[in-house]
């Protein structure tokens, strides 16, 4: 059974600071990652993908996977009230192509 | 990006009756597409996974006959809620895989609301 664990929250920054949200997942094959962001009452959204360890960077994201140690995670810098959502990892393993979501982690940007 | 549509963004349906879903992508073709259910601050439950030209892959406890997929096209796909009850009523999502560019990359339809009076 892949698993993708997220802690559910809800993470409450300031606005301006760095909010962190982390994922592992146990199946150590897998290829392909991804983060989605979910408002209350609409579908996902993608931010962004990550296949490579290392960091990779789009505007305020930063996507940062470790495979070794089967962990991703995406860092919001400056963050905004706007930012206030649910955000869902997904990974997928090799020549598997569904994807397995976490429960996602639920963020609060506070002004 | 890719864009995915869904369609009825929301709907009302009576008991007993059934209800269709699509599901296109727009500037892209998916040979593969997903369909999930989400109920209130839950998170997103796989039903099936359709593929265009065969039958669609369900989900351990989903029932195929309730919930029928046809993926006829490599741009749609539809699912349909037959003899809707009340506890079908959620939100159900689309989801299409862009295989050729995006990095592989899924993308969610808008939603449908669905609720059974």
């Amino acid at each position: 059974q892949k698993e993708v664990e997220q802690n559910s929250g809800p993470l409450s920054v300031p606005e301006g600071a760095i909010a962190s949200l982390n994922c592992t997942y146990s199946d150590r094959v897998s290829q392909s990652f991804f983060w989605y962001r979910q408002y209350s009452g609409k579908s996902p959204e993608l931010i962004m993908s990550i296949y490579s360890n290392g960091d990779k960077e789009d505007g305020r994201f930063t996507a940062q996977l470790n495979k070794a140690s089967q962990y991703v995670s995406l860092l919001i810098r400056d963050s905004q009230p706007s930012d206030s959502a649910t955000y869902l990892c997904a990974v997928e393993g090799w020549g598997s192509y569904i994807p397995t979501f976490g429960r996602g982690t639920s963020l609060i940007v506070h002004p | 990006g890719a864009v995915v549509s869904q369609h009825p963004s929301r709907v009302i349906c009576k008991s007993g009756t059934s209800v269709k879903i699509e599901c296109r992508s727009l500037d892209f073709q998916a040979t593969t597409m997903f369909w999930y259910r989400q109920f209130p601050k839950k998170s997103l439950m796989l039903m099936a996974t359709s593929n265009e030209g065969s039958k669609a892959t369900y989900e351990q406890g989903v029932e195929k006959d309730k919930f029928l997929i046809n993926h006829a096209s490599l741009t749609l796909s539809t699912l349909t809620v037959t003899s809707a009850h009340p506890e079908d009523s959620s939100f159900y999502i689309c989801s299409a895989r862009d295989q050729y560019n995006s990095g592989n990359t899924i993308y969610f339809g808008e939603g449908s609301w669905l609720t059974v009076v």
